[in-house]
Order: C-alpha cells, then structure tokens, then sequence
C-alpha cells in the first residue's frame, strides 16, 4: 500500500524555469511532511518540510505547499538551475506513536537543462 | 551528507552468508534510523533505534534481520543467512531528537550485493 505517491517519475525543465513537482498523499493521519534531494551514490538530503498547520513554507528558491484537503504537496524550484538536476523524495511523519518512521514516495527525477 | 557514517560503502555477499553495516551518527545525535531502497523504488522504513533500545521495528522483516545501537559504537544491522532478494541500498539516518521539526539526516548507504 503506496501511502505516498509521486506519480511523475521524472521532470525534465529548462534552466531559469520553474520546476513543479508534485506529491500525493492518503494517510490523514501525516502531520509533518518534507522533500529530500539525492544524487546518483549519495544518500537523500533535506531540503525543506511544512507541518499539516500550514500551507506554505518557502526557504530560497524552494517553496512547498500543502493541500490537506486535497491530500497533496508540491515543491516549487524558482529559479531552477543544472545542478537541482536530481531524484526528489517527498516524505511524510505521522505523529501516532513516535516520529522515526519517514514514509517516502517512489521519488521524481527532475533534470535540469542548461 | 557530512556526520552520518556508513561503512561499508559495498559490500559483496554469497547466499547464506552474513552481512553487517555499521552506521556512526552526527555528533550529538541520538537517535538512529535505518531505510532499505530496493532498485527503482523510494526508501522504507525498517528500523528506529535510540541508544540501548528499539523504539520502533515495524519495518523489519521478522526473520534474519536484526538491528541494534548500544551504548558505546556504532549502530549495526545485521542480515542472517542473506539471499538474492536482500541486495538493495541501505541507509542510515540520525537526528538530535524525536520530534517533526529535527529532519533526519542521512548517510550515504551501504550497497549490498548478494551473488
């Protein structure tokens, strides 16, 4: 069961340009959310996270944005650049009976083309 | 991905063997997390650790498979008797706290083969 869906399995945008890239999630039970960033042979690394009390939270060029109705987050990348050029993870965090557990989507690869 | 260390970076494994990958977490973390990523998938869950004790295994598979963080070392996991299918990429988080607002910071894997 695919509690965290990125249904685009890459992106492809040109340099300067907006990457827009999507996440869908059906546990109402998610509270936290964050986007990962990973490059081939290293492991993810955090890039930004917005708590379900709000729906919006915008750190640089990165800007997330949640929809609890519609069970969806998005990450925007303005101005995108060659080297955003990366797999993306969006995650998610229930606050049930602990924090540990990060549920992640299958992940997006997004290039970006100079 | 500076702090978290993973060793080894691969590891190379017959059917039946047995395979341990160590993680050291940022300093001042006390708390550990390891994630499997089979080819063409996201990361799952399998284990959260903070010292001496498992808080959370929901994610293990219930046979050869263990995990520990004792109080002095690294945090192992351990893969008993290891088949075809436990090839995949292995990673190891830690965080200063538990909580939503202390993202979890990630090494860069183990990659473990199984011929």
């Amino acid at each position: 069961d695919q509690q965290v869906k990125q249904n685009s399995p890459s992106l492809s945008v040109q340099e300067g340009r907006i990457s827009i890239l999507n996440c869908d999630y059906t546990n109402s039970m998610f509270d936290y959310f964050l986007w990962y960033k990973k490059y081939p042979a290293e492991g993810p690394t955090f890039l930004i996270s917005i708590s379900s009390i709000k729906d919006k939270n915008e750190d640089g060029r990165f800007t997330v944005f949640l929809n609890k109705s519609a069970k969806h987050l998005s990450l925007h990348i303005v101005p995108s650049q060659p080297g955003d050029s990366a797999v993306y993870f969006c995650a998610a965090i229930s606050g049930g009976t602990s924090y540990g557990k990060l549920t992640f989507g299958q992940g997006t690869i997004l290039t970006v083309h100079p | 991905n500076a702090g978290v260390m993973q060793n080894p970076r691969h590891l190379v494994r017959r059917r039946g063997q047995e395979a341990r990958l160590r993680c050291s977490p940022m300093k001042g973390h006390s708390h550990v997390y390891w994630y499997r990523q089979l080819p063409e998938e996201g990361l799952k869950f399998m284990v959260y650790l903070q010292k001496e004790n498992i808080i959370d295994e929901s994610g293990m598979p219930k046979e050869r498979f263990s995990a520990e963080f004792p109080k002095e070392g690294p945090s192992i996991l351990r893969i008993q008797q290891v088949v075809r299918g436990d090839s995949a990429a292995y990673f190891c988080a830690s965080s200063p706290g538990q909580g939503a607002g202390q993202p979890q910071h990630f090494g860069d894997g183990t990659r473990l083969s199984i011929l």
